[in-house]
């Protein structure tokens, strides 16, 4: 499967533990994107990267999450100090620049429940 | 700031019918437009991309149009079958000089079509 992978696919945590999340983009796709979407409403972008580096965060990432992309392939979101609010589902998209209209391709997300 | 709004939230429908969801987005600078579907619990599956200058985009049995000066984009499903039934997210990249991409999404509409 040449797609968008994550993992987990689904997480449960207590409040105030920490996460992480992977995510293996598309290969030789440069940019990769998170996106956070809770129940009922629209994905909302969170961070991207190109290549390795993290060239655009949200005001939604507060202090308590951090992304990486090391060697600009696979990239790491990580919780810490988990909250209920956290509960949504992480989506990771990736595309290449320059490449047509550059259609983001999605992951099948991960599913955090902070109880 | 873009803001992208979907009418209507939910749309129950007999198979066969014609059908038409609505997109609408605040700033009109944009790059480009996308159609989403998302089934329950899973990721998004990007069905149509329509570039800021064209005017409509068709795959199959499904047609969008952009009318960016105004705003506004239609998905239109023809002959509509149960498998249809998921929800349809809109989302728009917006063309300033200084985005990598990010989308802004809807908050998406429930399409169920019943035997």
């Amino acid at each position: 499967d040449t797609g968008v992978s994550q993992d987990p696919r689904h997480k449960i945590t207590k409040r105030g533990q920490n996460v992480t999340f992977r995510c293996d983009p598309i290969s030789e796709h440069n940019r990769l994107y998170w996106y956070r979407q809770t129940l009922g409403q629209g994905p909302e972008f969170l961070t991207y990267f190109q290549n390795e580096a993290q060239l655009e965060k949200s005001r939604l990432l507060s202090d308590r999450f951090s992304a990486e992309r090391p060697k600009g392939s696979f990239s790491t979101l990580e919780i810490q100090r988990t909250e209920q609010g956290d509960s949504a589902m992480y989506l990771c998209a990736s595309s290449r620049r320059g490449e047509g209209q550059e259609t983001q391709y999605f992951g099948p997300g991960t599913r955090l429940l902070v109880l | 700031k873009q803001e992208v709004t979907q009418i209507p939230a939910a749309l129950s429908v007999p198979e066969g019918e014609n059908l038409v969801l609505n997109c609408s987005f605040t700033d009109s600078a944009i790059y480009n437009l996308q159609w989403f579907r998302q089934d329950p619990g899973k990721g998004l599956t990007s069905l149509l991309l329509i570039q800021s200058s064209q005017r409509e985009q068709t795959s199959g049995r499904l047609n969008a149009s952009l009318d960016k000066s105004s705003g506004r984009s239609t998905l239109y499903i023809a002959a509509s079958q149960p498998g249809d039934s998921a929800t349809y997210l809109c989302a728009v990249r917006d063309g300033g000089g200084t985005s990598y991409g990010k989308l802004t999404f809807g908050q998406g509409t429930i399409l169920t079509v019943h035997p």
